[in-house]
């Protein structure tokens, strides 16, 4: 069983939409990552986030500690934010990550 | 905006042979990381190395593979006889904050071929 699990696998959107994806884990964590990897591959980190809620530009991130489980909210989707969000968490001196969601969005 | 750097961006290499591939974290930050993902995989955590010493490493991370920060800047990994299934993007991560893991600053990835 995967430690990091998120949903769904893959999500097509259609511009001006809202995003939610889903993140859940079975570890005990420090913090919760949320990623973004481009299709070129590069990484970039997007937030970290321990307790509450996080909100940069249109991306919200938000975190359960007590259920095990993150969301990543995109308001007013763009075809730019195409992109595989990672979700991972922070368990000693490691990430370990979660799968990925491919979102699509369509002009 | 200080960035993470990698060199080579692609590798190619024969079964057998070594490989070094090259990492310069952002030049404040105190946590090394290595991570590969194999394509089409979830990207998975080889190594952390804090204070010139390995702080944890994963069942991947077997003799085969080895860490240094041999100048102060450049933090190497090395993967002296590499197989087939070595293929994979491997990036550096570093981090800046003391307690484990804070957030971490990728570079832009090698890309590793085994023939």
């Amino acid at each position: 069983k995967n430690e990091v699990e998120q949903s769904p696998q893959n999500l097509t959107a259609q511009e001006g939409e809202f995003i939610t994806i889903n993140c859940s884990y079975s570890v005990g964590i420090s913090a919760l990552h949320w990623l973004q990897q481009h299709p070129g591959g590069g990484i970039v980190s997007l937030f970290m986030l321990s307790s509450g809620k996080k909100k940069h530009g249109r991306l919200i991130a938000t975190i359960n500690i007590q259920e095990k489980h993150s969301s990543l909210h995109i308001t007013a989707s763009h075809p730019r934010d195409s992109a595989v969000y990672i979700c991972a968490v922070g368990n000693t001196d490691k990430l370990i990550f979660g799968t990925g969601t491919r979102l699509q969005v369509f002009p | 905006e200080p960035e993470v750097t990698q060199t080579p961006s692609h590798q190619v290499t024969q079964m057998g042979q070594e490989v070094i591939l090259r990492c310069v974290p952002i030049s404040n930050h105190l946590y090394f990381y290595w991570y590969r993902q194999i394509l089409g995989q979830k990207v998975e955590f080889l190594v952390s190395f804090y204070n010139n010493e390995i702080s944890e490493k994963s069942e991947i991370f077997d003799d085969q593979f080895s860490v240094e920060r041999p100048d102060g800047s450049n933090f190497t990994l090395k993967i002296r006889s590499t197989k087939l299934e070595d293929s994979a993007m491997y990036f550096c991560a570093s981090s800046a904050v003391v307690g484990f893991p804070g957030e971490q600053f990728f570079g832009p990835g090698t890309r590793l071929t085994v023939l």
